[in-house]
């Protein structure tokens, strides 16, 4: 078992709609980051959270430590947002980083 | 600034030839990554380094060297490819261990 799972794996949905992606993770974190990788491969870092929420935007991200979950939300998702959405906690124990193996997004116009 | 670069972007070698690929970065950041994406998996991290000089083991550090010898630069090194080495390799850095990474382009690697 991964610990850090991500559902739904691919997401469909037309332009608009309102998204949501889970990540949960089975390990102690104190932190946990939220990427994006394009359809041309670039990764880029969408937030990084330790409690709460936080948003940029349409996005939205939000954390709860004691459940170990984590949200991303899209509102008003355009096909541009079309992405793969990564999560990664980072371990309390080295610091490094486990990856999700992200959700593939696409959103229709 | 050009943030995270690597260097190649694409590579075809065949097995048991040797190779390295170069990440540099210009923000000043002390902590470097390199990974490895294969399909249907996550990132997974094969070393990294806290600061000039140093480096550490990651997930997946067999068939794999390193070296930090300026702040700026994270080589990665493959002494005898193998096909297992396909991938697609990524470079991040960090200012420290907790803060976003910046991620380089990526480099296609694939061994015949």
């Amino acid at each position: 078992k991964n610990e850090v799972e991500q559902s739904p794996q691919n997401l469909t949905a037309q332009e608009g709609e309102f998204i949501t992606i889970n990540c949960s993770y089975s390990v102690g974190i104190s932190a946990l980051h939220w990427l994006q990788q394009h359809p041309g491969g670039g990764i880029v870092s969408l937030f990084m959270l330790s409690s709460g929420k936080k948003k940029h935007g349409r996005l939205i991200a939000t954390i709860n430590i004691q459940e170990k979950h984590s949200s991303l939300h899209i509102t008003a998702s355009h096909p541009r947002d079309s992405a793969v959405y990564i999560c990664a906690g980072c371990l309390d124990s080295n610091y490094q980083l486990i990856w999700g193996a992200g959700t593939k997004l696409i959103i229709k116009p | 600034n050009a943030g995270v670069t690597q260097t190649p972007k694409f590579r075809v070698l065949k097995t048991g030839q040797s190779m390295t690929l170069l990440c540099a970065q210009d923000m000043n950041h002390e902590y470097m990554y390199w990974y490895r994406q294969d399909p249907g998996m996550g990132l997974r991290l094969i070393h990294y380094s806290v600061g000039e000089g140093t480096t550490a083991k990651g997930e997946v550090p067999d068939g794999y060297n390193v070296s930090r010898l300026k702040k700026q630069n994270f080589l990665l090194g493959l002494e005898s490819a193998a096909p297992s080495q396909t991938s697609v390799y990524f470079c991040a850095s960090s200012r420290y261990h907790r803060n976003e990474q910046f991620f380089g382009p990526g480099t296609r690697l694939t061994v015949l």
